[in-house]
Order: C-alpha cells, then sequence, then structure tokens
C-alpha cells in the first residue's frame, strides 16, 4: 500500500498569515497519463470533508485562490496564502494512483 | 444543486449486517464513480470502498473485503453498502462520495460528499 505522510500534524496560524502543509507519499503518484493522482480536503469541525485541489495543483470549482496546491512525484504542498476564520479544521491529502486509496494521517489548523 | 444523503446507519451487535444507501441527486448518476469512505470517532479519513462509474468496476479496503459489498441502482440513482460480520473497528460515520474525474473504470477524488451516517457495532 502507498503510505501517505502529512506533516505537520496540527497548526496554529495568525489571520492573514500563510500557511503550509506537506504531503510526502511513499511511491510517485504520477500516471503514466501525464496527470499527478494527489488530491486535497478540508474537513472544517462537524462537517464532512470537502475537495479543495486536485491532481495536485488543480483548484477545484469554488475553492478560494488563497489556496494552492503544488508538488510532483512523491512530495505535496498545500499553501494558504492568508488562513482566515473559516479554514479552521483538518485537512486531509489524499493519493488515487494506487489501490487502495490512502489519506494522509490530517493536518490540524487553528487560529492563533 | 448536486447532493448526496446517505441513510441505514445504527446500533448492531457484533456479527450483525446492515445496509447503508446514499441517494444522489443534481447529476447524471449512471456516470460517475461513487464510493464510500468512514471516519472512525475521532480518528481521520479511511477509505472503504467504490464502484467505478460506466463500467461498474468495484473496489474494497483489504479491511473489509469478503464482508462488505458495494452495488448501485442507476434508475434508483442510489449507491449501496451491504455490510456483514460487522465488528467493532466498523465503527464510524460513513460518508458516501462522487468521484468527480468521470472516470470510465476507475476512481480518481471525491467532488461530492454526503453528510453521513453513523453506525455502531456494539453488543
Amino acid at each position: 500500500d502507498i503510505v501517505v505522510t502529512q506533516t505537520p500534524l496540527s497548526l496554529s496560524v495568525t489571520r492573514g498569515q500563510p500557511a503550509s502543509i506537506s504531503c510526502m507519499s511513499s511511491q510517485s503518484l504520477r500516471h503514466s497519463d501525464g496527470k499527478t493522482y494527489l488530491s486535497w480536503y478540508l474537513q472544517r469541525p462537524g462537517q464532512p470533508p470537502h475537495l479543495l485541489i486536485y491532481e495536485a495543483s488543480n483548484r477545484f470549482s469554488g475553492v478560494p485562490d488563497r489556496f494552492s496546491g503544488s508538488g510532483s512525484g512523491t512530495d505535496f504542498t498545500l499553501n494558504i496564502s492568508r488562513v482566515e476564520a473559516e479554514d479552521v479544521g483538518v485537512y486531509y491529502c489524499l493519493q488515487s494512483i494506487q489501490l487502495p486509496l490512502t489519506f494522509g494521517g490530517g493536518t490540524k489548523v487553528e487560529i492563533k | 444543486e448536486v447532493q448526496l444523503v446517505e441513510s441505514g446507519g445504527g446500533l448492531v451487535q457484533p456479527g450483525g449486517s446492515l445496509k447503508l444507501s446514499c441517494a444522489a441527486s443534481g447529476f447524471t448518476f449512471s456516470r460517475f464513480g461513487m464510493g464510500w469512505v468512514r471516519q472512525a470517532p475521532g480518528e481521520g479519513l479511511e477509505w472503504v470502498s467504490a464502484m467505478s462509474g460506466m463500467d461498474t468496476k468495484t473496489f474494497y479496503a483489504d479491511s473489509v473485503k469478503g464482508r462488505f459489498t458495494i452495488s448501485r441502482d442507476n434508475s434508483k440513482n442510489t449507491l449501496y453498502l451491504q455490510m456483514n460480520s460487522l465488528r467493532g473497528e466498523d465503527t464510524a460515520v460513513y460518508y458516501c462520495a462522487k468521484d468527480g474525474s468521470g472516470s470510465y473504470s476507475y476512481f480518481y477524488y471525491m467532488d461530492v460528499w454526503g453528510k453521513g451516517t453513523t453506525v455502531t457495532v456494539s453488543s
């Protein structure tokens, strides 16, 4: 199974400041079709997860442009340019190049 | 509006069975892969099962293989998860999710999620 490791486990950020979350996979997530199958999700407290980024760097419809995804191969990053109060929650990355699909352990983001 | 609504959760004894349903609306259900993700109390997300769109291939996590069966009824726009031989470690909120890629034969990322249904396995 592909192991997906997220760091840090938690992050405390001042509103308006940037934040960065790392996701590392034990195998390359680049497919022969040229796409990279890494996606990012945010789960706000008491809510289901929702999609932020797919294929490593494509922002999903309606997601604010302060969110961006980057990386390739086995190393990926989710950046939030200016953290807002509504960004609080747990962030997960997911690899889907190989079964079983595997999520990272999550990164909890809170406001200082 | 695209929507997924899960139902069928509840309290069941170890060894028992339960069938979850996920009613979909707002998109052409038959064209898209669908799946289930669960979250045990206080834990992270765990992918459970998926079914591709057009060719209806099925995929399972090792932890549920042989005990859970995913299926769909395209005439009713509904996804199912039949869960047999339930164990305490199956206790979780079960989320239904739609594949956003539109892949014919696989499941790549989850662009729509339901609110979840809670399954508790306990005597």
